[in-house]
């Protein structure tokens, strides 16, 4: 039969709130993290990137926290606006040689 | 510079066929990867090639193959195609320096639906 489909978690946010989406990595081995930004009918896009030797690393709007004890990553946004309406993923790369593994990916909604 | 370039766009198949999906890299990038998207599933790796060698493969059977060319441009070839195969597959390719975790850039995919 059918697989049951992935129901993603959805964070509305006001525009021009912060949005703060978070992801449970599982490699503790893991040296390197990305976000990554999916929006409807395109693949994904790289927002950010931290490596793990840092807690802390900001772009444009963007903001990621890594905390390596609870092997938790999250990504802020910064005044949201329509036009981040997306799927946002985290992915974790160990092991070299771009084996990236993505999150589940959680679903961020603007509303104007 | 042109993105990473992937055809078909959409391709309908029935069960059993074979079919072969196409991925053309940024231009000087030599590492190429696949994924597959489904709503079951989410994002999972297939397998990634450089300079023409795959280096790196994902948990998938081995009705699923690849391939790189000497231009770095490679092709997945999926063999008697299952319902299940349905999905959105993505490739992504990255500048793949030595001893520099690369960022990976991807292709708007090639939605393939089993009948």
């Amino acid at each position: 039969g059918e697989s049951v489909g992935l129901h993603l978690p959805t964070l509305s946010v006001q525009e021009g709130d912060n949005s703060i989406i978070n992801c449970a990595y599982s490699n503790s081995a893991s040296d390197y993290f990305i976000w990554y930004k999916q929006e409807s009918g395109k693949g994904p896009q790289f927002i950010i990137d931290i490596r793990s030797n840092m807690d802390k690393r900001q772009g444009q709007r963007v903001t990621v926290l890594l905390n390596k004890t609870v092997k938790h990553l999250s990504l802020q946004i910064a005044a949201t606006q329509p036009g981040d309406s997306a799927v946002y993923f985290c992915a974790e790369v160990s092991g070299g040689y771009q084996k990236v593994t993505f999150g589940t990916g959680t679903k961020l909604q603007v509303i104007p | 510079k042109a993105g990473v370039t992937q055809t078909p766009r959409y391709l309908i198949k029935t069960r059993g066929q074979q079919v072969t999906l196409s991925c053309s890299p940024i231009s000087g990038h030599r590492s190429v990867s696949w994924y597959q998207q489904t709503p079951g599933q989410g994002l999972q790796f297939l397998f990634e090639y450089f300079s023409e060698t795959q280096r790196n493969k994902g948990n998938f059977p081995g009705r699923f193959s690849g391939r790189q060319f000497s231009n770095s441009r490679s092709e997945m070839n999926v063999s008697t195609l299952e319902l299940g195969d349905s999905a959105l597959y993505l490739c992504a390719s990255s500048l793949a320096q030595a001893g520099d975790i690369e960022k990976l850039f991807f292709g708007s995919g090639t939605q393939l639906s089993v009948l």
